[in-house]
């Protein structure tokens, strides 16, 4: 089991760029989620999904886009990239509605410039 | 608004010492859980301890446990015999109980273990 991967591990974006995070997780878990931790900072739900076909928005959607078209993969779009987006995104996921525990990705550290 | 607050931003102790982390929550929910999550200079995000508030019982896993004190709203981490390997941010996080969205992460507190 890799449990959950994300790539890439690092990124450098112009303002303006448009890249996709991907995430992925080999568990069968229905629930992801993406989020956020800016430095000094917990992190912040971006956007989350209980199912394929199904998300919804978390804390902190702005700026960003997820689909959901099979189990294993989830993957965060940033449009139009801006300074504000600087963070480290992190992916998670939980096999159903009743299980706490959310399994976290190592993250992936993006620097908007 | 629910909140979790850490109101140590950044401590130390030395090796084989004991160390506890504060937390306080606000909640209106009556059933949730709450957790202590680290994360070592890795990044990645471990989960340490559990809590269901329905519990009365402090959790223990192995040198961690909790002190969940309901009426309070507070849920502070005891690590003991603290280790080098224990040196991360950890993170007191709240959930309502059969929510999807709303895991809640408080700034953290980073832990310095000196040799």
């Amino acid at each position: 089991n890799a449990g959950v991967t994300q790539t890439p591990k690092f990124r450098i974006l112009k303002i303006g760029q448009s890249m996709t995070l991907q995430c992925a997780q080999d568990m069968n878990h229905n629930y992801m989620y993406w989020y956020r931790q800016d430095p000094g900072m917990g992190l912040k739900l971006i956007y989350y999904s209980v199912g394929a076909g199904i998300t919804d928005k978390g804390e902190v959607p702005n700026g960003y886009n997820v689909s959901r078209s099979t189990t294993e993969d989830f993957p965060l779009r940033l449009e139009l990239a801006a300074p504000s987006q600087t963070s480290v995104y992190f992916c998670a996921s939980k096999s159903g509605r009743s299980n706490y525990e959310q399994y976290f990705g190592p993250g992936t550290r993006l620097t908007v410039t | 608004a629910q909140t979790v607050t850490q109101s140590q931003p950044e401590m130390s102790v030395q090796e084989a010492e004991t160390v506890t982390l504060s937390c306080t929550y606000d909640t209106s929910e009556n059933n949730y859980y709450l957790f202590w999550y680290k994360q070592p200079p890795s990044r990645q995000m471990i989960l340490v301890i559990r809590q269901e508030a329905y519990k009365q019982q402090n959790a223990t896993e192995n040198r961690f446990s909790v002190n969940f004190q309901k009426a309070a709203k507070s849920f502070s981490l005891k690590i003991s015999d603290s280790q080098l390997g224990d040196t991360a941010m950890y993170f007191c996080a709240f959930i309502p109980m059969n929510r999807d969205d709303k895991i809640i992460f408080g700034k953290g507190t980073r832990l310095h273990i000196l040799p």
